[in-house]
């Protein structure tokens, strides 16, 4: 069955970096995209950006720009998120997810708290 | 403020049917397919609808989507006490060239 697994929860000052995994396994990882989303605590849901496996494309919305690195390890079916310069307003629930014809399958959630 | 607009709230009884309603625009619902989520408390969200009206494998066919022109629908039949969630609608957006989420709607089972 299709599972991804996030890395564990993590405590941050602001101005670090966050680096959150993603370990796909159930389904040959290259023939999907890996999307990135987050969820501050009682709020929605904010799609961070997308990542071809197949070719390593990158789409990442305006206001992650520059702030944002998403990558992928084939050898390890491993997807990756950093996100530099964390503010308070990071944090938040982050969540991979495969992209089929939508974000279909998600992983569990990384709490992230940013906090001096 | 989300992109696309859901009532933060609906509610119904055991069996009833309730609708649930996302409303956006032509750069997004007007022009992309629309997928809708299912969060339960603590967990992740799960794909309920996509392409404005397909059923992943599992979803039961209680569970029935919409879409008319830049709004959406997700329909609830025979609703069941295990229904109480947060659902949220999704939709590309070609203006902002990325995916949007409406805020979410907390259904409450009476």
């Amino acid at each position: 069955q299709v599972q991804l697994v996030q890395s564990g929860a993590e405590v941050k000052e602001p101005g670090a970096s966050l680096n959150v995994s993603c370990k796909a396994s159930g389904y040959t990882f290259a023939t999907y995209g890996i999307s990135w989303v987050r969820q501050a605590p009682g709020q929605g849901l904010e799609w961070m950006g997308w990542i071809s496996v197949y070719n390593g494309n990158t789409n990442y919305p305006q206001n992650f720009q520059g702030r944002v690195t998403m990558t992928t390890d084939t050898s390890t079916s491993t997807a990756y998120l950093e996100l530099r310069s964390l503010r308070s307003d990071d944090t938040a629930v982050y969540y991979c997810a495969r992209n089929g014809m939508a974000p279909d399958f998600w992983g569990q959630g990384t709490l992230v708290t940013v906090s001096s | 403020q989300s992109v696309l607009t859901q009532p933060p709230s609906a509610s119904g009884t055991p069996g009833q049917r309730v609708t649930i309603s996302c409303s956006g625009s032509s750069s997004n619902i007007g022009s992309s397919p629309v997928n809708w989520y299912q969060q339960l408390p603590g967990t992740a969200p799960k794909l309920l609808i996509y392409i404005n009206n397909q059923r992943p494998s599992g979803v039961p066919d209680r569970f029935s989507g919409s879409k008319s022109g830049t709004s959406a629908s997700l329909a609830i039949s025979g609703l069941q006490s295990e229904d109480e969630a947060d659902y949220f609608c999704a939709a590309w957006d070609d203006s902002l060239n990325g995916v949007v989420f409406g805020g979410g709607t907390k259904l409450t089972v009476l």
